[in-house]
Order: C-alpha cells, then structure tokens, then sequence
C-alpha cells in the first residue's frame, strides 16, 4: 500500500510569505505527527493529531506556525510570515493508533523548505 | 523533560565487520519506548528496531540488536556483519508510553568501507 506522502518535496519561498505544507498519511492511520528537522540534526516535535484533534502543539516554535486536520485524514502545516530559521526539513509521520504498545510511526519524504 | 544523547557524531565500519552505536537517555518514567531510525541519503526515516522498556530481553531484528541497560539508561544499537547499504545516519528516540512524540538525538553518521 501507498506509504506517508508529502507535498511539496522542495519549496522555496521568499522571507515574509506564507507556506502550506501537506501530508497525506497510510489510510486507515489515526495519528498523525509533524516534526522538523534541521541539516545534521534529529528531527524535533512540532505537533500531532488523533483523527481531527488536535492532541498536542507544545512544540510549535511560535503563533506563525498552525496545523490543522479538518476531516481527519490530510494534514496541513501553515507557517504565517516565514523567516530565514524556518528553513528546514518539515517531516510528517502516521501511525495506526496514538498510543498503542505496538504503535510504530511511519515517515514521510519530507519537504524540505528553504527561506531566501 | 526527556533527552535523548548520542554523543559520537560519526563512526566507521570494515564490511562484515560488526559496529556498536551508543545512545543514552534521560527520563523519569518508567513506562516508555525506545527506538533506532535509519536515515539514508535519500533522507527517508525508516525503523530499524524498537525496545519496550518493560521487557528485559534485547529486541533483535536480523543484523540489527539491541543492548538495553535500563538502570544505566543505555540503550546501544549493534549492526552485524555490516553492509554498504548500512551507511546512514542513526537516529535513536524515545518515547514516553502515554505520550505519542518520539524525542530524537542529534544522529550518528556511520561509513562502511568495502
């Protein structure tokens, strides 16, 4: 079956524009995460979903940055008034429950943004 | 909070040979999760083991085991008569049981030499 898809792979944009990133996770998949990931280092947690919810944001960096997952499947990533440190890899992964003992999240290419 | 520490930023392999990569964690919790991912230079994440830490016994995946140490809070990734397709980054990550975000250390470049 079809893997985590991302879209865009690549966006460039310049300082001051806003951007909306998509993630389209395994069907049948609950959760559904976004992390960031900056050259050379882990990616780092931003936030994630439970079928529409939103479970938890405390890692959203700032009032720039929104999630949303309206009807439970795709997500998208909107980052308000972008700035050259927003430049990074943005990652979204899935999983089939939240929680789950055997929950294992599932990766997405990635799309990786750069801000000029 | 939870931390994730993998403090060798690159390692080197002989093909065939076998390589320990370290990583240590932080945490309070006794119920959690750990994980190795793989990151290639197509930079795709992909998951290479995973540890309960309520089972005592090493999680073992092919080439791939595990050496936990919970009371040390170590948790080691062992790569068996390494291949050429082994050369990534590695990422370890910890995950709190009740809690879904995976915390990440920064990765750890392994070579492999033919």
């Amino acid at each position: 079956g079809a893997g985590v898809s991302q879209s865009p792979r690549y966006k460039v944009t310049k300082r001051g524009q806003d951007v909306a990133l998509r993630c389209d996770p395994i069907s049948g998949h609950v959760s559904l995460y976004w992390y960031r990931q900056a050259l050379g280092q882990g990616p780092e947690f931003l936030t994630y979903f439970n079928y529409e919810a939103q479970q938890d944001k405390s890692g959203l960096p700032n009032d720039r940055f929104s999630a949303e997952r309206p009807e439970g499947s795709i997500s998208t990533l909107t980052i308000q008034r972008t700035e050259q440190r927003d430049s990074a890899m943005y990652r979204c992964a899935s999983s089939f429950t939240g929680t789950g003992a055997q929950e294992t999240q599932y990766f997405g290419p990635g799309t990786r943004l750069l801000v000029l | 909070a939870q931390t994730v520490t993998q403090s060798q930023p690159e390692m080197s392999v002989q093909e065939a040979e076998t390589v320990t990569l370290s990583c240590t964690y932080d945490t309070s919790e006794s119920d959690y999760y750990l994980f190795w991912y793989k990151q290639p230079p197509s930079r795709q994440m992909i998951l290479v083991i995973r540890q309960e830490a309520y089972k005592q016994q090493n999680a073992t995946e092919n080439r791939f085991s595990v050496n936990f140490q919970k009371a040390a809070k170590s948790f080691s990734l062992k790569i068996s008569d390494s291949q050429l397709g082994d050369a990534a980054m590695y990422f370890c990550a910890y995950r709190h049981g009740a809690n879904s975000k995976l915390t990440f250390g920064k990765g750890i470049t392994l070579s492999v030499r033919p």
